[in-house]
C-alpha cells in the first residue's frame, strides 16, 4: 500500500512553454501533497504544500504564480511550471500524506530540462 | 527551526567495509520523526527507516543499522559489509509531527568500490 505515482518521469521543453507534472496516490486518499525540488547535486527543498480543495501554501522564495499547484481531488495534485526557463531545470518530486500514510512515500520524480 | 546536517559530502569505501553515515538534527519540537532515504542515480527516493522521537531503540535490518541518540541529536546509519549496490546518495530527513513536511540534509554520496 501507500503508492505514489508521478508522471512524467522526464520532460524536455522549450523556454517559455509550460509543463504540467502529475502526482497521484494510487491506493489511498491523499489529503495533503508536498512538492519538492532538487537541483543537481543538492538536497531536496520543499516548494509547497497542497491540501485537497484549498490553495497551496508556498515556501519562502517560491513564486506561486510561476509554480501553479492544483489539488482538486484526494488522489491527484498537479504542479505546472509556467513560462519555464533554463534555471527551472531540476528534479521535481512529490509526496502524499493521508490517514494511513504519513508522507514518507515519494513519487519517482520528474526530471525537467528546459532548453 | 528545523535543520538536518550531514557533514559527510562523499565517502568512498571498498566492498565489504563497514561505513557509517552521520546525521545531526535540530528541532524545538518534542515530537518529531527521523528518516533515512536512499537515492540511486535514477533519482527516486527509497525509504529505509522512520523513527519517532520517543523511540530511542537502535534498529537493525539486515546489513543496515541505525543509532538514534537524543542526547546528541544524532541519527547515524551504518552499513555493514558494504556492497557495490549500496552506492547512492543517502539523505537523512526530519519531519514535524503534524504536517509531515520534510527537512532534508544535504545528502552523503556513498561510493562502494569492488
Amino acid at each position: 500500500g501507500a503508492v505514489v505515482s508521478q508522471h512524467p518521469s522526464w520532460v524536455i521543453c522549450k523556454s517559455g512553454t509550460s509543463v504540467k507534472i502529475e502526482c497521484r496516490s494510487l491506493d489511498f486518499q491523499a489529503t495533503t501533497m508536498f512538492w519538492y525540488r532538487q537541483f543537481p547535486k543538492q538536497s531536496l527543498m520543499l516548494m509547497a504544500t497542497s491540501n485537497e480543495g484549498s490553495k497551496a501554501t508556498y515556501e519562502q522564495g517560491v513564486e506561486k504564480d510561476k509554480f501553479l499547484i492544483n489539488h482538486a481531488s484526494l488522489t491527484l495534485s498537479t504542479l505546472t511550471v509556467t513560462s519555464a526557463h533554463p534555471e527551472d531545470s531540476s528534479f521535481y518530486i512529490c509526496s502524499a500524506s493521508g490517514r494511513v500514510n504519513y508522507g514518507y512515500t515519494f513519487g519517482s520524480g520528474t526530471r525537467l530540462t528546459v532548453v | 527551526a528545523q535543520k538536518v546536517t550531514q557533514a559527510q559530502t562523499e565517502i568512498s569505501v571498498v566492498e565489504k567495509e563497514d561505513v557509517t553515515l552521520d546525521c545531526v538534527y535540530e528541532t524545538r519540537d518534542t515530537t518529531y520523526y527521523l528518516f533515512w532515504y536512499k537515492q540511486p542515480p535514477s533519482g527516486e527516493l527509497v525509504f529505509l527507516i522512520r523513527r519517532n522521537s520517543f523511540d530511542e531503540q537502535n534498529e537493525i535490518s539486515g546489513r543496515y543499522s541505525w543509532n538514534f541518540q537524543k542526547s546528541t541529536s544524532s541519527f547515524n546509519f551504518t552499513i555493514t559489509a558494504s556492497q557495490v549496490v549500496d552506492s547512492a546518495v543517502y539523505f537523512c530527513a526530519l519531519s514535524e509531527a503534524d504536517f509531515n513536511k520534510f527537512y532534508f540534509g544535504s545528502g552523503t554520496k556513498l561510493n562502494v568500490k569492488p
